[in-house]
């Protein structure tokens, strides 16, 4: 199953599928990028990061993707399980005269149905 | 041991009170956060605190005070909350200001304001 930036806020898939949730960031000058995992009840939980000099970093059962071309960012969830459910920020980083500040993305629902 | 703790979990008030929400970070960090989720799982930025100096000041109401003690606590005190202060705030940390690092997050502070 695929998002589509901040037009479909949720995705629901089945158990075992593969999930990709993407992301359109603002600022050209952003160099540094972190998909957080927000469960019900909770704090953003840490995934994944990368840097604007890759395009490309894995963990385990994730992998992130950036374009700086198009300005996309996107999380790809591997054999998607129950545990996954939650609601999936993008955050982008940009370094001001104040030092850096992080600003989050509207944010997407994966439901995964079992 | 929770890394950052904020208190409050839940805090129910009228319209036109103050209120106090607590955080604190254990992680040894130099900079502290307050971020407000609104119902629609939006987070904004409110503050940073960097060694217990104002660094981010977002277009927040005067009736919003961060104080930092010191630089394991920042807390967050509200006057004559409003209606429209009902969200749930977050507090987070990094490890410093000025370069990319993630950040992390406490279990949030849920306020209803009534």
């Amino acid at each position: 199953g695929e998002s589509v930036g901040l037009h479909l806020p949720t995705l629901s898939v089945q158990e075992g599928d593969n999930s990709i949730i993407n992301c359109a960031y603002s600022n050209s000058a952003s160099d540094y990028f972190i998909w957080y995992k927000q469960e019900s009840g909770k704090g953003p939980q840490f995934i994944i990061d990368i840097r604007s000099n890759m395009d490309k970093r894995q963990g385990q059962r994730v992998t992130v993707l950036l374009n700086k071309t198009v300005k996309h960012l996107s999380l790809q969830i591997a054999a998607t399980q129950p545990g996954d459910s939650a609601v999936y920020f993008c955050a982008e980083n940009i370094m001001g005269t104040s030092g850096s500040r992080l600003t989050f993305g509207e944010g997407t629902q994966l439901t995964v149905n079992p | 041991d929770t890394a950052v703790s904020q208190t409050p979990k839940y805090l129910v008030t009228q319209m036109g009170n103050d209120k106090s929400i607590k955080c604190e970070q254990n992680l040894g960090h130099d900079t502290m956060y307050w971020y407000k989720q609104d119902s629609k799982k939006f987070l904004k930025i409110m503050f940073s605190y960097n060694n217990k100096e104002l660094i981010i000041n977002e277009t927040v109401p005067n009736r919003f005070s961060p104080k930092s003690p010191d630089k394991a606590h920042l807390n967050l005190h509200i006057n004559s909350l409003e209606l429209g202060d009902s969200a749930v705030y977050f507090c987070a940390s990094s490890p410093r200001q000025i370069t990319n690092e993630k950040l992390f997050f406490g279990s949030g502070t849920q306020l209803s304001v009534l």
